[in-house]
């Protein structure tokens, strides 16, 4: 049973590019949420999409925005990239339904933005 | 609103000592807890969760105990070893109208031979 999977596993941009993750779910899991981990600090996080729409969002601005494919897989794309943006990004996935969503995580993408 | 407190790092051990890694939280209603381990250059890993009062979570000899009373969730290994060096995050989940984890800082511990 293949946990989550992220791609790609690290990634260089330059300040003002755009960029785009990728996460599919482990299976039986239809919901994906998004964190960010900066260096040296716990992962904060950034939205959550369920039925192919985002149900909760973090405090993050207008520039981070996603979307989740009838397969449950989802992106995560960040526009106008700052260096401030550089970090590890989890994805998570867990099922929609029942109180205590214990979610999964995947390995990560590590984005370098110069 | 809710938050996660854990002690600062980095906490250095000799192999074979016993380890304790504070966390506490604040939260409405009644969230589950969880302690995840994140190694270098990788995701994080559930070490062990507890989804009510008085529960104890345990996985590959660490232990926490979820205590209401002091809002607690402290992590504990009777002896560790090299291979547990890595971050330990304590995180909550608060299933009254959120769907995020809530994560601390964060806690380094190297464990030396």
């Amino acid at each position: 049973d293949a946990g989550v999977t992220q791609s790609p596993t690290h990634l260089i941009k330059t300040r003002g590019q755009q960029v785009t993750l990728r996460c599919s779910p482990k299976s039986g899991h239809d919901t994906v949420s998004w964190y960010q981990q900066a260096l040296g600090q716990g992962p904060q996080f950034i939205f959550q999409y369920y039925e192919e729409e985002e149900r909760q969002r973090g405090n993050f601005p207008d520039r981070f925005s996603g979307h989740q494919f009838p397969n449950y897989s989802s992106e995560l794309n960040v526009n106008a990239l700052l260096l401030g943006d550089s970090a590890l990004y989890l994805c998570a996935s867990s099922t929609g339904t029942g109180s205590y969503n214990e979610q999964f995580f995947g390995p990560g993408t590590r984005l370098t933005v110069l | 609103g809710n938050s996660v407190t854990q002690m600062e790092g980095p906490v250095t051990l000799s192999e074979e000592a016993f380890l304790t890694i504070n966390c506490t939280y604040t939260a409405t209603g009644y969230p589950s807890l969880f302690w995840y381990v994140q190694y270098p250059g990788e995701g994080l890993q559930l070490l062990l969760k507890a989804t009510k009062a008085d529960d104890k979570g345990s996985n590959k000899g660490f232990e926490a105990t979820y205590r209401k009373e002091t809002t607690s969730f402290h992590l504990e290994k009777g002896s560790v070893q090299v291979s547990d060096s890595a971050v330990y995050f304590c995180a909550l989940l608060n299933p009254s109208g959120t769907y995020k984890y809530i994560f601390g800082t964060g806690t380094r511990l190297k464990v030396l031979a």
